[in-house]
C-alpha cells in the first residue's frame, strides 16, 4: 500500500493567517482526498484532488478558504486560509491504495 | 440520505472477552465498505474492504462481515493493543464517488 508523508504534524498559528499542509505520496496515485476530524469525531470530506484539475469541494467546504494543489501523482497541498479558531481542528490526506485507502498522520491545526 | 452509524460509540471489555462492533448504512450505489483502526493522534490505518453482501474478510483477532444493511467488526480474545477506535467507512456513487465514515467505536481492552 502506499506510504503518505504528512507535514507539519502540529501548528498553532494566529488567526486571519494561513497554513499550507503537505502530503507526499510513495508512489503515483490518481485520486487524493482531503479531510477534517474534529477532536472526539469521525473524518468529514473537504475535497477531492484530481491531478490536472481543479479540486472538488464537498458542500460546506469551498476553494477560496481550502485552495488545493495537485501538481502531479505524488503530491498535494491544502492550504487553510484566513484563519479562525474554528479552524482547530485535524486535518487528514488519503489517497487509494490496491486494497485500501491510505492516510497521513494528521496535522493537528490550533488557532489562537 | 446517504448515512453511516457506528454502534456502540464506546466499548469496554476485560482482555479475552470477544465482542462485535456493528457498523449500519442508509446509501445508494454501494461501491465498497472499510474497516480502519485509528489511534490516537495517527491517521485512520486500513483493515479490510468488503464489496458484497456475504463477504467475509479476517485478520489476526478481527474478522469483519457484510450484510445488505450492516457490518460487523468481530473481535476474538482482544488483548489490551486492540484498544483503539474502529470506523466505518462506505464508498458511494456511480460516476464519481465519495467515502462516508461513521463516527467510529472506541474500544476498550482492559488486561
Amino acid at each position: 500500500s502506499a506510504v503518505i508523508s504528512q507535514k507539519p504534524s502540529r501548528d498553532i498559528c494566529q488567526r486571519g493567517t494561513s497554513l499550507t499542509i503537505q502530503c507526499q505520496v510513495d508512489s503515483q496515485v490518481t485520486m487524493m482526498f482531503w479531510y477534517r476530524q474534529q477532536p472526539g469525531q469521525s473524518l468529514t470530506l473537504i475535497a477531492t484532488a484530481n491531478q490536472g484539475s481543479e479540486a472538488t469541494y464537498e458542500s460546506g467546504f469551498v476553494i477560496d478558504k481550502f485552495p488545493i494543489s495537485r501538481p502531479n501523482l505524488t503530491f498535494s497541498t491544502l492550504t487553510v486560509s484566513n484563519m479562525s479558531p474554528e479552524d482547530s481542528s485535524i486535518y487528514l490526506c488519503s489517497a487509494q491504495g490496491d486494497y485500501g485507502y491510505t492516510f497521513g498522520s494528521g496535522t493537528r491545526l490550533t488557532v489562537v | 440520505e446517504d448515512q453511516v452509524t457506528q454502534s456502540p460509540e464506546a466499548l469496554r471489555l476485560q482482555e479475552g472477552e470477544s465482542s462485535s462492533l456493528n457498523c449500519s448504512y442508509t446509501v445508494s450505489g454501494l461501491r465498497g465498505l472499510f474497516w480502519y483502526r485509528q489511534d490516537p493522534g495517527k491517521g485512520p490505518e486500513f483493515l479490510f474492504t468488503l464489496y458484497s453482501a456475504g463477504e467475509e474478510k479476517e485478520k489476526e483477532r478481527l474478522k469483519a462481515t457484510l450484510t445488505k444493511k450492516e457490518s460487523f467488526l468481530h473481535i476474538t480474545a482482544p488483548k489490551p493493543e486492540d484498544s483503539a477506535t474502529y470506523l466505518c467507512a462506505v464508498q458511494v456513487g456511480t460516476g464519481g464517488f465519495k467515502t462516508i465514515f461513521g463516527a467510529g467505536t472506541r474500544l476498550f481492552v482492559k488486561a
